[in-house]
Parts: C-alpha cells; structure tokens; sequence
C-alpha cells in the first residue's frame, strides 16, 4: 500500500462548482498535513496546512480524520484559475520525510 | 523576497559528465530538501538536511550527492550522470518540522543523454 493515495482524476467541473478531494495515508503515526497546488512544469506551492480541528481559507476548507487517516480538501465556488493538480502532504513530526500524494488534478472549465 | 533559488532552470548533458545544481534560500531556514518528479511516480525526497554539515537519505539517494556548508546553500551533485536521473528537481526549504511546509524553487528540468 502506497505511503499516501489520491484519486488522479482529472475532476472536470463547471465554474461556481464545489468539488472535494480526499487523501489517505498509511502511517499512522503522520503528524503533520498539507495541501499543495502545482500548476503545470512549476514548482508545488503550499495552499494550506490542515489542523486537527479543520480549518477553512477563504473558498477553501481542509479536514483532518485521524481514525480514518485521512484528509481531504474542500473547493467552493471554484474559478478558472483553480484549475491545477492538488498535492496531499504528509509529514512525521520531527522527521524531515516529507511524503508527497500523486496528486489529483482538476479542470474548472467555462 | 523570500525564495529559494535553483539554477540552472534547464541542463542537457551527457552520461558521466559530473554536474551540479545549487540551490539557495534566503529565508534562513533550517531544513532543506530535494525532490525529483517524474510521470506517475509523483514527488520523491533525494536527500534532506535539518542544519549545516547534517544530511541524510531520503527515498531515491542512489546517484546523487549534497553537501551543507553553509546554511543557506543545499547543492545537488550528481557524480556520473545516467539517462534515469533525467527529471524535474526541486529544491525546497522549512523553517522546520511541523505545520511549517516547504517553499519549492522554480525547479530544474535535467535532461541526460
């Protein structure tokens, strides 16, 4: 079993849509968690960081199940240039192994 | 303002012809890491550093070298370059371990023929 899973998709949405991206990982002991976006052939940039207690930015909402293990993304509202590939991050607290999710990419289409 | 910096941004060369890839930060961050990603394998750690003079392995060492002599540079080295090692690199630095996250570089897209 892979260290952190992803649908690939691609998820092809309308704009205005909600569209949720779900990530699972395998090491229970996974402090840390992360979303990032990466556009096409540039570098991932991190959208946001997900807490324990969920946390939202903006048109963005990240949820954490521990027991599950796993975190998942949430976009309301979606616009044109939310259409990227979405990283799911996982990190062991102390460690430096920071494991990164295939990714799932999404289209917001006109 | 805050970046890490790679260079160059494109490198063809041929096999077993050493070659280096710099990174540098300017954030002062502690922690440094490369990565290469490859069609459907995703992003996978080369090597990592938590502090000057302290690296260590990550998932695919094999091939590559790094050094840390000073804080704010982590270079890539690659020895005897083969045609598997042709990638997109990322260099990326944290202020540290927990919910801090990694700024990337602009990466490096080696090809080696």
């Amino acid at each position: 079993r892979k260290e952190v899973e992803q649908d690939p998709g691609p998820f092809n949405v309308p704009e205005g849509a909600t569209v949720a991206f779900n990530c699972t990982y395998s090491n229970s002991a996974s402090q840390s968690f992360f979303w990032y976006r990466q556009d096409c052939r540039k570098e991932p940039k991190l959208l946001m960081s997900v807490y324990s207690s969920g946390n939202e930015d903006g048109r963005f909402t990240a949820q954490l199940n521990r027991a599950s293990q796993y975190i998942s993304l949430l976009i309301r509202d979606s616009k044109l240039s939310d259409s990227a590939t979405y990283l799911c991050v996982v990190n062991i607290l102390g460690g430096q192994n920071f494991v990164f999710g295939p990714g799932t990419r999404l289209s917001v289409l006109p | 303002e805050a970046q890490v910096t790679q260079n160059p941004r494109y490198l063809i060369t041929v096999t077993g012809k050493k070659l280096t890839v710099t990174c540098s930060q300017n954030m002062n961050h502690e922690y440094m890491s490369w990565y290469r990603q490859d069609p459907g394998l995703g992003l996978r750690q080369i090597y990592y550093s938590m502090n000057v003079e302290v690296t260590d392995k990550g998932d695919v060492p094999e091939g590559y070298k790094v050094s840390r002599k000073e804080k704010r540079n982590f270079p890539l080295i690659l020895e005897s370059p083969s045609p598997n090692q042709t990638s997109l690199y990322f260099c990326a630095s944290s202020l540290g371990s927990g919910p801090y996250g990694y700024t990337f570089g602009s990466g490096t897209r080696l090809t080696v023929v």
